[in-house]
């Protein structure tokens, strides 16, 4: 059982260098979420997609696109990638319709941009 | 004001004592309550959830809720070093569509 599961796990960007990280859940979950985490500012909602084809955006969504290419895909994408989105991005997802409405997490996608 | 308020530490415990993590929140509205236990370099992972007001254990674990105050916390208790980690509060409306974290208090239990 895979659950949340993120490509690359490692990515070194240069400036102005664009890139798609990807994300796939198999829990049959409406809701996905990207997040980005730096040190000591905990996690930041970037975009989030409560359920298949609609998007909104988080709290940190400049600089970033997202698509939700089906039910099971989230993905997010960097046009034009600046060192200030240098940070870990983690996808979530979750079934807001059940009981509680629990995120799970993707293993985590450490980027650097240089 | 922020949303999700936790002491963001760093916490130290001796081993086999209990540590005591807060969070306080402003949504009112407020119904699930989720604390997420985050090793370094790692994803987050849910440890406990708790919607009723009062206390709810799991094995070490014991999470606390008081709606009036718009408090929550978690208590882990006979600490061992491996519960070091960073520990997320995330209180949910039930209209929300999705989920606010806390920044997180790091906890050091020491041998």
């Amino acid at each position: 059982n895979a659950g949340v599961t993120q490509t690359p796990k490692f990515q070194v960007l240069k400036t102005g260098q664009s890139m798609t990280l990807q994300c796939a859940q198999d829990m049959n979950h409406n809701s996905m979420y990207w997040y980005r985490q730096d040190p000591g500012m905990g996690l930041r909602l970037i975009y989030y997609s409560a359920s298949e084809g609609t998007t909104d955006k988080g709290e940190v969504p400049n600089g970033y696109n997202v698509s939700r290419l089906n039910k099971r895909e989230f993905s997010l994408r960097l046009e034009s990638a600046a060192p200030s989105q240098t940070s870990v991005y983690f996808c979530a997802s979750s079934d807001l319709m059940a009981v509680g409405g629990e995120a799970f997490f993707g293993q985590g996608t450490r980027l650097t941009v240089v | 004001q922020k949303e999700v308020e936790q002491n963001s530490g760093p916490l130290s415990v001796p081993e086999g004592a209990i540590a005591s993590l807060n969070c306080t929140y402003s949504d009112r509205g407020s119904q699930s309550f989720f604390w997420y236990r985050q090793y370094s370099g790692k994803s987050p992972e849910l440890i406990m959830s708790i919607y009723s007001n009062g206390d709810k254990e799991d094995g070490r674990f014991t999470a606390q809720l008081n709606k009036a105050s718009q408090y929550v916390s978690l208590l882990i208790r006979d600490s061992q070093p491996s519960d070091s980690a960073t520990y997320l509060c995330a209180p949910r409306s039930g209209s929300a569509r999705q989920l606010t974290f806390g920044s997180g208090t790091q906890l050091t239990v020491l041998p």
